[in-house]
């Protein structure tokens, strides 16, 4: 069955910092992967998705994800963490088939000092 | 664009009462999800429809949770009777389609409580 691992709970970062936040994922066909965030009091959001082509995908507010195929890997960075991305942060996975329903990791939180 | 909507935004109940969620999707939207997240975990799926058919309702426990989406539209979750272990947020989604791909938009849920 697939899973999907984020290894840091609770991330605390000051202002300007840079991030990364892991994302392993055991399923061994074609996958999408994802990143959704949900900010205090707000929706859970998209915040980038792979599907294919460049590994390397950028997101909004400055976010990056780099899938490794090698490694089961698809981790989160930010050269540099504002106060405003204070948030929990959730990796997911999903075959890629019609239909697939996506395995969402346990979640990471995210706390910026200012 | 409206987004997804629900209610209750918030419901306590004693266990073994039941209780109903209701979920408005994204005008458009042929795919429907509800989600369990219990605190401190990720959404679980828990139904997915497309129109007014089920896709997957692998990990609904269907002696107690039944969900329906009759016109394809609006949706309802109930939970007959509620178990202290349901207490959780009940997370409804909705996308264009059923791709995989396809980006989810989710509604701000609802937190119940079962005492």
């Amino acid at each position: 069955a697939q899973s999907v691992s984020q290894h840091n709970h609770h991330v605390i970062l000051s202002e300007a910092a840079s991030l990364e936040l892991g994302c392993n994922y055991s399923y061994g066909g074609t996958v999408n992967l994802f990143w959704y965030v949900q900010y205090p009091g707000q929706h859970l959001q998209l915040l980038l998705k792979y599907f294919s082509g460049d590994p390397l995908v950028k997101g909004i507010k400055g976010f990056e994800a780099e899938f490794i195929k090698s490694k089961f890997s698809f981790n989160l960075r930010k050269p540099s963490v504002q106060w405003s991305d204070t948030a929990e942060y959730f990796c997911a996975v999903n075959e890629r088939s019609s239909a697939s329903k996506i395995i969402f990791g346990s979640g990471t939180r995210l706390s910026i000092r200012p | 664009e409206a987004g997804v909507a629900q209610s209750p935004r918030y419901k306590i109940i004693e266990k073994r009462q039941s209780v109903a969620f209701w979920c408005n999707p994204i005008s458009g939207h042929a795919t429907l999800y509800w989600y369990q997240q219990i605190l401190g975990q990720g959404p679980k799926l828990l139904i997915q429809f497309q129109n007014n058919g089920v896709v997957d309702d692998s990990q609904l426990p269907k002696d107690r949770f039944s969900a329906e989406r009759l016109k394809g539209v609006d949706s309802t979750l109930k939970i007959q009777p509620a178990k202290l272990e349901d207490s959780a947020v009940y997370l409804c989604a909705s996308s264009l389609n059923s791709r995989g791909a396809d980006t989810q938009y989710f509604g701000p849920g609802t937190r119940l409580t079962v005492l």
